[in-house]
């Protein structure tokens, strides 16, 4: 199977501006998560997608959004950036079978620099 | 609130020397945890996880892991490391009712040759 897959892989934006990253989960994987990962402070979980909805929710200001196509792809957004956003962002996707115990399977990230 | 600890956050070992890697969780109840790996330039990757039963757990690369309950700690073991396990080590646990982990800030670990 294929992994996940995200474009772009390196984005350089300025201040203010908007951004939408991309996410292809594995083939048959319902639930997409996205993380943001500085150094200082690791891994952060964003929300989580399955079925075109917004299941989970981490604490981040409502600049960040994202959706969920009927493919299980997803798309991230963020709008007005600031510095701080800059960071590398991670999405995880997990076959989502409600109660179960599962592993996440990571792409390699988009890295995005806001000047 | 749930959390993921992680004591040692910068590591630095010669090759063919012992490794373990602490970590320690918050909740209560059933926890699935989990040690994933981030080699330079390169995605997290699953190293091991712990769902039920034997608690001590093995891994890819020769990795193992021990679940303690009694000390809410999953501590990653490798009897001798090598150049090539030069990477970013993140402690995950899944539970208290949800089924998103919660990482920890990782260990950076450099092994010099």
């Amino acid at each position: 199977k294929a992994g996940v897959t995200q474009t772009p892989r390196y984005l350089i934006k300025t201040r203010g501006q908007q951004v939408t990253l991309s996410c292809s989960p594995i083939s048959g994987h319902r639930s997409v998560s996205w993380y943001q990962q500085t150094p200082g402070q690791g891994l952060q979980f964003l929300f989580e997608y399955f079925s075109e909805t917004q299941r989970n929710k981490g604490n981040f200001p409502g600049r960040f959004s994202g959706r969920q196509f009927s493919n299980s792809r997803s798309e991230m957004n963020v709008s007005t950036l600031e510095l701080g956003d800059s960071a590398l962002y991670l999405c995880a996707s997990s076959p989502g079978l409600a109660g179960g115990a599962e592993t996440q399977y990571f792409g390699p990230g988009t890295r995005l620099l806001v000047l | 609130a749930q959390s993921v600890s992680q004591h040692n956050h910068h590591v630095i070992l010669s090759e063919a020397a012992s490794l373990e890697l602490g970590c320690n969780y918050s909740y209560g109840g059933t926890v699935n945890l989990f040690w994933y790996v981030q080699y330079p330039g390169q995605h997290l990757q699953l190293l091991l996880k712990y769902f039920s039963g034997d608690p001590l757990v093995k891994g890819i690369k020769g990795f193992e892991a021990e679940f303690i309950k009694s000390k809410f700690s999953f501590n990653l073991r490798k009897p001798s490391v090598q150049w090539s396990d030069t990477a970013e080590y993140f402690c995950a646990a899944q539970g208290g009712g949800s089924y998103i982990p919660t990482f920890g800030r990782g260990t950076s670990l450099i092994v010099h040759p």
